[in-house]
């Protein structure tokens, strides 16, 4: 079973918009963590924000915050004020337990293209 | 956040050759450091666990004796594609650990083309 379902194959922003990336998870393991990542065309992947499954307050960096909704087990990034730069894939993830030595696992990606 | 560098970022080589891959981390140590694999268009999907000092743990379906993982320090893992053949082109992005429960850190990435 996918642990990690992302919904949307490609979104289009206009810029200076805001977007949002949706995400959702499957786990029975009351700890977990749960992150975003952006990879552009050159590959590298570049952590975004992270949510632990503990945390009150849904995180949030700069443009970027995260939607937790832990009923629904969802985990939806918005990025406000969107810029061209930020067009990319974008990569949600999860660690379960989030204490654990376990890798992290991906959804298939979202490519968000953001138009002038 | 930690450094984490790949090399070679690219390569290209015949089939059946064998094609080294360096990972490592650059201002710390990793006790775990995983091994994935992306074709074009695709997600990234684990293909090894790695933990210093101590035999990797591959996914299902990934032969161990095709893509042999050694970390041999906790700076240092290798990945070697052993008997390389077209269908082993993908990029090849590893990441690194220090700790349990800490972020994980990743690299650039490898492409590799297997002619």
């Amino acid at each position: 079973a996918q642990k990690i379902t992302q919904t949307q194959p490609g979104m289009f922003v206009q810029e200076k918009e805001a977007v949002t990336l949706d995400c959702t998870y499957d786990t029975s393991d009351p700890s977990y963590g749960l992150f975003w990542y952006k990879q552009p065309s050159s590959g590298e992947m570049i952590f975004l924000i992270y949510q632990g499954s503990y945390d009150q307050q849904n995180a949030t960096e700069g443009r970027y915050s995260l939607n937790f909704q832990k009923a629904r087990k969802s985990a939806n990034l918005v990025i406000s004020a969107s810029q061209l730069g930020d067009s990319a894939m974008y990569f949600c993830a999860m660690r379960e337990p989030n204490s654990g030595n376990t890798p992290l696992v991906f959804g298939k990606g979202t490519r968000l293209s953001v138009i002038a | 956040g930690a450094v984490v560098s790949q090399h070679p970022s690219r390569v290209i080589c015949k089939s059946g050759t064998s094609v080294k891959i360096e990972c490592r981390s650059l201002d710390f140590q990793a006790t775990t450091m995983f091994w994935y694999r992306q074709f074009p268009k695709q997600s990234l999907m684990l293909m090894a666990t790695s933990n210093e000092g101590s035999k990797a743990t591959y996914e299902q379906g990934v032969e161990k004796d095709k893509f042999l993982i050694n970390h041999a320090s906790l700076t240092l893992s290798t990945l070697t594609v052993t008997s390389a053949h077209p269908e082993d082109s993908s990029f090849y992005i590893c990441s690194a650990r220090r700790n349990r429960g800490e972020t994980q850190y990743f690299g650039p990435g490898t492409r590799l083309l297997v002619l």
